[in-house]
């Protein structure tokens, strides 16, 4: 199965860009990398996925190595709104959520 | 256009009942997923279908059934309840479940089993 491996927690300051990174060393060629998050008391909601190039919505920036081994999740100014736990899936075990990243933003 | 709807919101059961939930998926979509989550465990898979037939499944014991309808209207159910089934309980569906493919989650049953 692929793995992802992501930091249990990071914190980051209102206003700030956080970077949150996704390591998926055994990903295959065809999967596309995509990202959730989960807010309190909510099910998770789609934040952004691709699968080689890098990747811009009006929620964040997806940047994929050029091994596609790890990704980065950039949210340009964190605001409180954001805080949740965040999920990188593989495409292909795009089923397997796994714990994720939980972002504390700071006012 | 409507969401992933999720019914009942809450649930409470006591231990050795059964109990079923429900997902009606975004209109269009043909492949539900569903998911335990708990505190400890985090967002765990349960199983996919697509389609009527049970596509994917995860790593949980025959107590945890699912079905889906020919609207794809999904059920799971869960058989001589333990305690440690009590859980949020997540489905979520896209349009054939392929890789590239946004999932849309509904907001979930709690399930307490007392």
């Amino acid at each position: 199965d692929a793995k992802t491996t992501q930091p249990n927690s990071m914190e980051s300051n209102e206003e700030e860009p956080v970077h949150l990174p996704c390591n998926h060393s055994t990903i295959s060629g065809t999967d596309y990398i995509h990202w959730y998050r989960q807010l309190p008391s909510q099910g998770p909601e789609y934040v952004i996925h691709g699968l080689t190039s890098n990747v811009n919505n009006r929620m964040a920036s997806l940047a994929i190595a050029e091994d596609r081994k790890s990704s980065t999740l950039i949210l340009h100014r964190a605001t409180l709104r954001d805080a949740a736990v965040y999920y990188c899936i593989p495409g292909t075990y795009k089923y397997i959520f796994g714990t994720g990243t939980r972002l504390k933003v700071l006012a | 256009k409507a969401g992933v709807t999720q019914t009942p919101r809450y649930l409470i059961k006591t231990r050795g009942q059964q109990v079923t939930l429900s997902c009606s998926p975004i209109s269009g979509h043909r492949s539900v997923s569903w998911y335990q989550q708990t505190p400890g465990q985090g967002l765990q898979f349960l199983f996919e279908y697509f389609s009527e037939t049970q596509r994917n499944k995860g790593n949980f014991p025959g107590r945890f059934s699912g079905r889906q309808f020919s609207n794809s209207r999904s059920e799971m159910n869960v058989s001589t309840l333990e305690l440690g089934d009590s859980a949020l309980y997540l489905c979520a569906s896209s349009l054939a479940g392929g890789g590239s493919e946004k999932l849309f989650f509904g907001s979930g049953t709690q399930l307490s089993v007392l």
